[in-house]
């Protein structure tokens, strides 16, 4: 158990619609990161988030949007959902903002339909 | 980021050393070597780093050449829970903060 939990485990949802992911980090970690693993894609980054601020951004469709509250947890908003867009979200959290040393959730798995 | 090379999959026997190696000639002086696994669907998990010392903990030990272009990965007593897709990143220390995961082995421990 990494110490991150993520919420939803599974979401099955249709074309067009919009969820929210939602991640709380380990204890005293202050920075999240979102990837997105799919079947054609392996693992790719999304965003990071440090303290409340957009710290980084990778391969983030604008139809995906993330935020960061002032508890620390992170939720992903996906909108206009499309098939493609199904695939494991993974949220990750590390103590430092540059530190490559992250620990993973267990992951959300997407279904659109 | 310096590009990394590894074999697409690995087989072990349980309780024998799993060696998992990782080629990464274009290393520059301030890029560290992580691997990090992940077991079937379940989110990837930190292994270890080093930068040009060899390194160990409770889960691995990395061996990583004088030349640092080349990196081994080694799991003492490899169990069935030890199955996975293993991935080896380099990264600078300032360097960005995502991690970029190839296709990593596949190390698969049979009994």
């Amino acid at each position: 158990d990494s110490g991150v939990t993520q919420t939803p485990k599974h979401l099955i949802t249709a074309t067009g619609q919009r969820v929210t992911l939602r991640c709380s980090p380990r204890s005293g970690d202050l920075s999240v990161y979102w990837y997105q693993q799919s079947l054609d894609q392996g693992l790719q980054f999304l965003i990071q988030y440090y303290n409340g601020e957009e710290r980084a951004k990778g391969n983030i469709l604008e139809r995906f949007s993330a935020q960061q509250f002032p508890d620390l947890h992170s939720e992903l908003n996906l909108s206009s959902l499309e098939l493609g867009d199904s695939a494991l979200y993974f949220c990750a959290s590390s103590v430092a903002p540059s530190s490559y040393e992250q620990y993973f959730g267990p992951g959300t798995r997407l279904t659109v339909t | 980021d310096a590009k990394t090379t590894q074999p697409p999959s690995m087989d072990c026997a349980e309780g024998r050393a799993a060696n998992l190696p990782c080629n990464h000639s274009t290393i520059s002086g301030n890029e560290y070597v992580y691997w990090y696994r992940q077991i079937h669907s379940q989110g990837p998990q930190y292994i270890i780093h080093g930068l040009k010392n060899n390194e160990t903990n409770e889960m691995a030990s990395l061996i990583i050449t004088e030349d640092r272009k080349s990196s081994t990965l080694i799991l003492p007593h490899a169990t069935l829970r030890d199955t996975a897709v293993y991935y080896c990143i380099v990264k600078g220390a300032v360097d960005g903060n995502k991690l970029v995961f190839g296709a990593g082995t596949i190390l698969r421990v049979k009994s």
